[in-house]
């Protein structure tokens, strides 16, 4: 069964520090996806990783992803309060559905 | 920008009851899912849909659930006899072909009381 896990669960930060969410994942996969999901709301594409060594940056946030360690990372540099909401991570394995991560929680403070 | 549209936005029901919800989703997408996801958890797969039938369920899509693409654009979750552990956010997604360009609705969220 494939398994999700980010880490932190909640991550606390300031404006304008740079932090790193990670997504670990259990079986082979080169599909990996990033979601934003504000309170109450969908889910928000903001990148698809469909190779090793893939790397999409999209304004203060950047992800990347390794399948050789079955890890991808969304970084965030210089953290604005707009980019508070639930990051997720999602893989797909051998069939077509996303099997999402637990999230992360991201609050960013004045 | 092309959406997929999920009806009602929010619907409470008593348990027991039988409850369909909607989703439309874009126009040239073949391939069809639900998922849910129980307030302040992760999204949860619940089935795919692909050429007029089911091509995966998870545990969770058991008897009391079924999907149907009754007239070429809606896709229906229906949820027989509704508990109060399915009280959730539930949500559509589509794509014309996986693994590129998943698009998820607004949701809909279901309250059994």
């Amino acid at each position: 069964e494939l398994k999700v896990e980010q880490n932190p669960l909640f991550l606390s930060m300031q404006e304008g520090k740079n932090y790193t969410i990670y997504c670990n994942y259990s079986t082979t996969s080169d599909r990996l996806y990033w979601y934003r999901q504000d309170p109450g709301k969908s889910l928000e594409s903001l990148f698809v990783l469909l190779s090793n060594g893939a790397v999409k940056q999209e304004g203060r946030l950047m992800a990347s992803l390794d399948t050789k360690a079955r890890l991808s990372t969304l970084h965030i540099t210089a953290a604005v309060h707009d980019l508070s909401a639930t990051y997720f991570c999602a893989v797909t394995g051998t069939a077509s559905k996303l099997t999402f991560g637990t999230g992360t929680r991201l609050q960013v403070t004045l | 920008e092309p959406e997929v549209t999920q009806t009602p936005s929010h619907q409470v029901t008593q348990m027991g009851q039988e409850v369909i919800l909607r989703c439309v989703p874009i126009s040239n997408h073949l391939y069809f899912y639900w998922y849910r996801q129980i307030l302040g958890q992760k999204v949860e797969f619940l089935v795919s849909f692909y050429n007029n039938e089911i091509s995966e369920k998870s545990e969770i899509f058991d008897d009391q659930f079924s999907v149907e693409r009754p007239d070429g654009s809606n896709f229906t979750l229906k949820i027989r006899s509704t508990k109060l552990e399915d009280s959730a956010m539930y949500f559509c997604a589509s794509t014309p072909r996986p693994p590129y360009g998943y698009t998820f609705g607004s949701g809909t969220r279901l309250t059994v009381v």
